[in-house]
């Protein structure tokens, strides 16, 4: 079965840093999500991305986060100067129509030291 | 804007036995999806059932069901014969449009309960 594949799996970072968090969505799909949970909170929506733009944005997607799809096949997740509230697990999701058949990925564990 | 309510924050059941868990919605969306998803103690987010306002039957998947009301607007996942390997978060989700009107397929989240299986 297709999958939604994130790396890395864990990433620890330094307050300040940038991180770049990478998801690889399934190859027909056409709607890609990142949401995150903060640990033992619900997953909370950040940014969804279609036809090569933001369609979407909760108002915790700031300035500090920016989301690519660079080459046709990766989607990325950028912080650019992390916070230590940022730590969270992020996930990425993608859906062929944005209806229905959404496939999450297993996520990547952020923690800002 | 869409909004998820799960009131219960721990549910106990024991093994074999049937459980509900409960979530309720609001949107005043005409056409919406309402998913339930399990997130076991290792993070992922795995898919159980999915129900559409318009579909008239209840979901069903396996020893899931989903108990759908719509003029009570909740939605209730239904595991029949529980296994220890059910214990886990449980959420449920609707997924929205924007402020536009425009379905993107973001979805909200609940709060999330979660689920203890006794042997």
């Amino acid at each position: 079965e297709p999958e939604v594949t994130q790396t890395p799996s864990h990433q620890v970072t330094q307050m300040g840093q940038e991180v770049i968090l990478r998801c690889v969505p399934i190859s027909n799909h056409l709607y890609f999500y990142w949401y995150r949970q903060i640990l033992g909170q619900k997953v909370e929506f950040l940014v969804s991305f279609y036809n090569n733009e933001i369609s979407e944005k909760s108002e915790i997607f700031d300035d500090q986060f920016s989301v690519e799809r660079p080459d046709g096949s990766n989607f990325t997740l950028k912080i650019r100067s992390t916070k230590l509230e940022d730590s969270a697990m992020y996930f990425c999701a993608s859906s062929r129509d944005g209806h229905y058949g959404y496939t999450f990925g297993s996520g990547t564990r952020l923690t800002v030291v | 804007a869409q909004k998820i309510t799960q009131t219960q924050p721990g549910m106990f059941v024991q093994e074999k036995e049937a459980v509900t868990l409960d979530c309720t919605y609001d949107t005043s969306d005409q056409s919406y999806g309402l998913f339930w998803y399990k997130q076991p103690s290792s993070g992922e987010m795995i898919f159980l059932i999915y129900q559409g306002s318009y579909d008239e039957q209840n979901a069903t998947e396996g020893r899931y069901s989903l108990n759908f009301q719509k003029a009570r607007k909740s939605a209730n996942l239904v595991i029949s014969a529980s296994q220890l390997g059910d214990s886990a978060m449980y959420f449920c989700a609707m997924r929205g449009r924007d402020a536009g009107g425009t379905s993107y397929g973001k979805l909200t989240f609940g709060q999330g309960t979660i689920l203890t299986v006794h042997p």
